[in-house]
């Protein structure tokens, strides 16, 4: 049962702490992506990776965060320092973008999410 | 500005009726529409979606129908379970290299026996 494995779980966290939320994506998914949800804003996208190359960070505070995709089989969202304003669910997701299926690059899987919070 | 927008953030439905609920858009290059559902401590599971070339799409007891001259769609779930209860997202996302997302703020939808 293919799915995207997020870790961890739950995270608390003082303020000023470094913290690293990991993400595996389904298997031959060459896209992935880390969304924030929060009551206030709903579903956030942060980054974008397609191929493991940096599509899109617009949506990401660039002073304290930073995603990167080590390879094709892990994902990071790092927070360096964290502050209670982070407290939030981060979810990552991976799909498939190809040039022969152009309109399944919509479809996107979610994991379970890591649930933050900063004190 | 939420270029799409879900009105209503909930909903309460008798289970055995149907359950419609509504996303509106105001960007018309957005060309496919998607549908997650999502509960509690879950991640946002894919639903329905809908590409601008159709009016409707159906899957089981759920269709989504796209009215384009309206920037509206709809999900209708018929009949609604109480297994349908969750949160409810519209997304939308436009032709060429944007390959992004937008979503809505989600319907919180409960099905009551």
């Amino acid at each position: 049962d293919a799915r995207v494995t997020q870790t961890p779980r739950h995270k608390v966290t003082e303020m000023g702490q470094e913290v690293t939320m990991r993400c595996q994506p389904i298997l031959g998914h060459n896209t992935v992506f880390w969304y924030r949800q929060t009551m206030m804003q709903g579903l956030e996208l942060l980054a974008y990776f397609r191929n493991r190359a940096p599509l899109d960070d617009s949506g990401m505070p660039k002073d304290r965060f930073s995603a990167e995709m080590p390879d094709a089989t892990l994902a990071t969202l790092k927070i360096q320092p964290s502050e209670p304003r982070d407290s939030a669910v981060y979810f990552c997701a991976s799909g498939l973008d190809t040039l022969e299926s152009p309109q399944s690059r919509n479809t996107i899987y979610f994991g379970e999410g890591s649930w933050l919070t900063v004190v | 500005d939420q270029q799409v927008k879900q009105n209503s953030p909930s909903l309460s439905v008798q289970e055995g009726r149907i359950s419609i609920l509504n996303c509106d858009y105001t960007n018309s290059m957005f060309d496919y529409f998607l549908w997650y559902k999502k509960y509690p401590a879950e991640g946002p599971t894919f639903l329905i979606s809908i590409s601008s070339i159709k009016d409707k799409n159906e899957d089981g007891r759920f269709t989504v129908f796209l009215n384009k001259s309206a920037k509206h769609l709809s999900l209708h779930i018929v009949p609604s379970q109480p297994g349908d209860s969750a949160v409810y997202f519209c997304a939308a996302s436009g032709a060429g290299n944007n390959r992004k997302l937008i979503w809505g703020l989600g319907t919180s939808l409960a099905v009551n026996p």
